[in-house]
């Protein structure tokens, strides 16, 4: 149990698109969602908390504007990188949490998406 | 701010031998703390979840500690085979159980 996905797992853009991201909980319902971003040999930093039906927490530094994040269901938050620029380009990893038995504190991540902008 | 560290150099061992890896965290006081390992181009894979008032936790071949005095945790792999070779990160989470801070991670080698 507790499988997390994410989609897509790469993509490649030219710079001022918009591209959107989808974490999904397979087999259990999320109430948070985390979306990390890592840069190589990094580690992974915090961008923003979205909790199911609210805004989305961002943390210092991170810009709403440009990364739009929507839980739109318990199983379902996207992030939407607009205009993206190169500096954009990294691994972007989503996480879940639920409060449900057993899964409480411990939170589980998607495989990762690669975002290269061109 | 919390600082959490973990030794940025690779670790290299011998297969069969036991790895050990250190979280060093400063200016914070977690509720628990979780190993979690990572592969290249992978999400990270959660292994252990240690509390403050507990001192060690077992899990096959991995032990962690958590010592909340030195405010360190150390990493145990017995045994240790070449597929154990990944990054290993450390995460801290405090009462409000809303953010997780990792560590930089270890990547560990283990040569067979």
């Amino acid at each position: 149990g507790a499988v997390v996905s994410q989609h897509p797992s790469r993509v490649i853009c030219k710079s001022g698109t918009s591209v959107k991201i989808e974490c999904r909980s397979l087999d259990f319902q999320a109430t948070t969602m985390f979306w990390y971003r890592q840069f190589p040999k990094q580690s992974l930093m915090l961008m923003a908390t979205s909790n199911e039906g609210s805004k989305a927490t961002y943390e210092q530094g991170v810009e709403k504007d440009k990364f739009l994040i929507n839980h739109a269901s318990l199983t379902l938050s996207t992030l939407t990188v607009t205009s993206a620029h190169p500096e954009d380009s990294s691994f972007y990893i989503c996480s879940a949490r639920s409060p449900q038995t057993g899964l409480g504190e411990t939170q589980y991540f998607g495989p990762g998406t690669r975002l290269l902008v061109l | 701010s919390q600082k959490i560290e973990q030794n940025s150099e690779a670790l290299n061992i011998q297969e069969g031998k036991t790895a050990t890896l250190t979280c060093n965290y400063t200016n914070y006081s977690p509720a628990y703390l979780q190993w979690y390992r990572q592969d290249p181009g992978r999400g990270p894979v959660f292994l252990l979840l240690i509390r403050e008032n507990e001192k060690e936790k077992r899990k096959e071949r991995l032990k962690v500690t958590f010592d909340t005095t030195l405010k360190q945790s150390l990493f145990h792999i017995t045994a240790s085979q070449p597929a154990d070779s990944a990054t290993y990160l450390c995460a801290l989470d405090g009462y409000n159980f809303n953010k997780f801070y990792f560590g930089s991670g270890t990547k560990l080698n283990v040569k067979p």
